[in-house]
């Protein structure tokens, strides 16, 4: 079982550039969420999804777009980068009904 | 809106003595749940210990327990006989029972372990 598969674990962008980070889980978990991580300031929701076809905007969405076409698979996309998005990244899953939460294992971008 | 507060960005304890970590947290709900997750260095973030706040007993997993006051709105974790792997930074999360989509986490506590 491989959980929670988040890719790339490093990326690099310039300013204005555009990119998907993958994340996918094999465990049919119907909840699956984005959250960013910045020192001094914890980890902050952008986006979760509780199933197919289905997303909706956490703490801080701006600058992120999310789809959930498949119960595996919720990618974020950054349309067009910033310095400020510069940060750790982390997808998480959990079955619905259960409260804990299988992380990924992060990915560190940074933004030129 | 909940929130949740760690006031120790960091602390350190001797390695094999005893470290308890503050949580404080805002609600106007009555049924929620509590959480401590720790990520070491590795990055990996590992849930630690849950406490639903209808349950009046603290949780306990191992070396680890929490004192939670539900009056007070107070939820500590304490690490008994801290191990170097210890070391980490732990994360205070809150969840409602009734929204089950947002788990809202505090800032974070860096423990260090002295040997």
């Amino acid at each position: 079982n491989a959980g929670v598969t988040q890719t790339p674990k490093f990326q690099v962008l310039k300013t204005g550039q555009s990119m998907t980070l993958q994340c996918a889980q094999d465990m049919n978990h119907e909840y699956m969420s984005w959250y960013r991580q910045d020192p001094g300031m914890g980890l902050r929701l952008i986006h979760y999804s509780v199933g197919a076809g289905i997303t909706d905007q956490g703490e801080v969405p701006n600058g992120y777009n999310v789809s959930r076409s498949t119960t595996e698979d919720f990618p974020l996309r950054l349309l067009s980068a910033a310095p400020s998005q510069t940060s750790v990244y982390f997808c998480a899953s959990r079955p619905t009904g259960n409260e804990k939460l299988f992380f990924g294992s992060g990915t560190q971008l940074s933004v030129l | 809106a909940q929130t949740v507060t760690q006031s120790q960005p960091e602390m350190s304890v001797q390695e094999a003595e005893t470290v308890t970590l503050s949580c404080t947290y805002d609600t106007s709900e009555s049924d929620y749940y509590l959480f401590w997750y720790k990520q070491p260095p590795s990055r990996q973030m590992i849930l630690v210990i849950r406490q639903e706040a209808y349950k009046q007993q603290n949780a306990t997993e191992n070396r680890f327990s929490v004192n939670f006051q539900k009056a007070a709105k107070s939820f500590s974790l304490k690490i008994s006989d801290s191990q170097l792997g210890d070391a980490a930074m732990y994360f205070c999360a809150y969840r409602s029972a009734w929204a089950e989509d947002k788990i809202i986490f505090g800032k974070g506590t860096r423990l260090h372990i002295l040997p």
